[in-house]
């Protein structure tokens, strides 16, 4: 079974405090490695795919790496608008299943 | 990406009632799919959407709860049925892209007292 655990739970930083999102996984074939962004009441958004171990992602402050066991989301220097959940998902190859394995999140908050 | 909608954007229902959650793509898509996200749970997919043919569903979950309508490449539909107060959760359908990545819509949060 698919299994994926992200740590920590919540994380407080300081504004610009650079630190790194955990995300742990075990899956039978990984397909894809996915990363999102939730806002309170609101869907996840996309931010991130990485496909094969030693493959990196980077989008404004953030920055996506893939090993073979886990994936880091290094934000560097936040800023309060980066406060939200940061959600991790896998999906399998194989199998005709293209829906994805979430974990539960990083709460993330940004003090000004 | 896709724009996606969802109707309603909330609602609150009763027990032993049912809700029926649409969800609307401005393309068509192939692969579109239906979640479900409990208050301190992680997302956990429902089933997925197929066009012309019965949904496919995860384990745990059974088509006489959710049924689930897929009448062409833009549109599907979620029903819960015979909600009990475990049924309170936020609903959110997605869809695929050519290289599996899936967009989210804004979800339906559902109460039931």
């Amino acid at each position: 079974e698919d299994q994926v655990t992200q740590s920590p739970e919540a994380l407080r930083l300081q504004e610009g405090e650079s630190s790194s999102l955990n995300c742990s996984y075990t899956v039978s074939g990984l397909r894809g490695l996915f990363w999102y962004r939730q806002d309170p009441g609101k869907g996840p958004e996309f931010l991130f795919t990485l496909y094969s171990a030693g493959e990196e992602k980077e989008k404004e402050r953030l920055k996506a790496t893939l090993t073979k066991k886990e994936s880091f989301l290094h934000i560097t220097a936040p800023k309060p608008e980066d406060s939200a959940t940061y959600l991790c998902a896998v999906q399998a190859k194989g199998g005709g299943a293209d829906g994805l394995t979430f974990g539960k999140g990083t709460h993330l908050i940004i003090q000004p | 990406s896709a724009v996606i909608s969802q109707k309603p954007s909330r609602d609150i229902c009763q027990r032993g009632t049912s809700l029926t959650i649409q969800c609307q793509v401005d393309s068509q898509v192939t692969m579109m799919f239906w979640y479900r996200q409990q208050p301190g749970q992680s997302l956990t997919l429902i089933a997925t959407a197929n066009q012309g043919s019965e949904a496919t569903y995860e384990s745990g979950f059974v088509i006489d709860k959710f049924p689930i309508s897929r009448p062409n490449l833009t549109f599907s539909t979620l029903t819960v049925s015979n909600m009990s107060p475990e049924d309170s959760s936020i609903y959110l359908c997605s869809v695929g892209s050519g290289n599996n990545e899936q967009f989210f819509g804004p979800g339906t949060r559902l109460t039931v007292l």
